[in-house]
Order: C-alpha cells, then sequence, then structure tokens
C-alpha cells in the first residue's frame, strides 16, 4: 500500500524565518509528487516533482525531490502571515488515478 | 472559470438517513475524484474515475457509491449515513497536467 508521511504535523515560526517541511513516501510505481496549499477550504496547486535534483521554485518557495531516498523538501523562506495554511503532499501512482495523500504539516506565522 | 462546483456546501444528516453529494467541472477533465478530509488528517480517496463510464474504488470505498455517465459530473452517493461519515468531502478533475483542482467542498454531519 502506498504511504506518505509528512513531517513535523505542526509548526510555528514568527515573520520572517524560513521553514523546511518534509514528505517521505513509499509507493509502488511512482509518477509525480505533488504539493498543494490548503487554507480556509479547497487544497490549492503548488509544485509537481518528477525528476530528482531539479528544484522548483516560486517567489519565495521551492521544492526539491529525491527520488533514490524517497522525499521531498518544501521550503518557504521570509515567511509571512499569509503563509498560514496546511501543506499537503501527495504522490501519484502511475495510475493516475491513485494518489495518495500525508496528513499535512500545519505551518503557523505569527506576527 | 467555473472550475470544479461541488454541491451542497454544508448538510446535516440523521443516521440512515441517503443523499447525494454532487460534482461537475467544466474544464473537459478525464480524470475525477472524491475524498473525504478528517480533522487534522490528509485526504483519503473514495472513489476515481478515469472518463466516463469508468470508476473505481480508493483507499476507503466503504458505504459510498459513485458513477460517472458524463465526462462532467461524477456524483458520490451515501446509502445508509452513520457518524462516521461526518467529514469534509472534496471533489477534484484533472487533465494532463496532473495537478488536481478541487472543488470547495462538502461539511457533512451524521447525527
Amino acid at each position: 500500500e502506498d504511504k506518505v508521511v509528512q513531517s513535523p504535523l505542526s509548526l510555528v515560526v514568527h515573520e520572517g524565518d524560513t521553514v523546511t517541511l518534509n514528505c517521505s513516501y513509499e509507493v509502488t510505481n511512482f509518477r509525480s509528487l505533488l504539493w498543494y496549499k490548503q487554507e480556509k477550504k479547497a487544497p490549492t496547486f503548488l509544485f509537481m516533482l518528477t525528476s530528482s535534483g531539479i528544484e522548483k521554485k516560486s517567489g519565495r518557495l521551492s521544492s526539491i525531490l529525491d527520488k533514490k531516498e524517497l522525499f521531498s523538501i518544501l521550503n518557504i523562506t521570509a515567511t509571512q502571515t499569509g503563509d498560514s495554511a496546511i501543506y499537503l503532499c501527495a504522490v501519484l501512482n502511475t495510475n493516475a488515478g491513485k494518489s495518495t495523500f500525508g496528513d499535512g504539516t500545519t505551518l503557523t506565522v505569527k506576527p | 472559470n467555473a472550475g470544479v462546483t461541488q454541491t451542497p456546501k454544508f448538510r446535516i444528516l440523521k443516521i440512515g438517513q441517503s443523499m447525494t453529494l454532487q460534482c461537475t467541472q467544466d474544464m473537459n477533465h478525464n480524470y475525477m475524484y472524491w475524498y473525504r478530509q478528517d480533522p487534522g488528517m490528509g485526504l483519503k480517496l473514495i472513489y476515481y474515475s478515469v472518463g466516463a463510464g469508468i470508476t473505481d474504488k480508493g483507499e476507503v470505498p466503504n458505504g459510498y457509491n459513485v458513477s460517472r455517465s458524463t465526462t462532467e459530473d461524477f456524483p458520490l452517493r451515501l446509502e445508509l449515513a452513520a457518524p462516521s461519515q461526518t467529514s469534509v468531502y472534496f471533489c477534484a478533475s484533472s487533465g494532463d497536467r496532473v495537478e488536481a483542482f478541487f472543488g470547495q467542498g462538502t461539511r457533512l454531519t451524521v447525527v
């Protein structure tokens, strides 16, 4: 059975801090790993990672995948209160319907 | 752009009642999914569909049924509501780009 483990489960930081969120996985037929941000309601897409060692970057957020060690990290630099959210990691099986989500990391950024 | 539309947004059911959660997307996506999210947890896949006429079970299908008669619509049916089905339900769709687009969720309480 596919499995995704995120750590830490929750994190409280102050504005300006840098955070690193972790996602490790076990999947039978890996296709891609995705990061989502969930604020009040629906998750919204951040990154899709398919190849090892290639950093994806969007503003203050970046992510990288290590397919040998089976993990990914999501970095957020110079955090802002608007970064407060649940960050979800999901692994997509080669069967596109078989996605497995981790339990998420709840990030709280204090002013 | 409507994207993925779910109805209703909120619902309270009594034990043993049945209901259908509606989901429709206007992006011509082949893949559609139903997830549930319990407090403090990630998303658990209930059912998914890779195209009209094709559905398959996810991680937690018991107590639910789906159908996919058209590309646009993917309703989720609860036949005999139980307290364990109290959750937030998300419908999502994806196309060739893999990342999922989520509806705004349905908060269901079974009492």
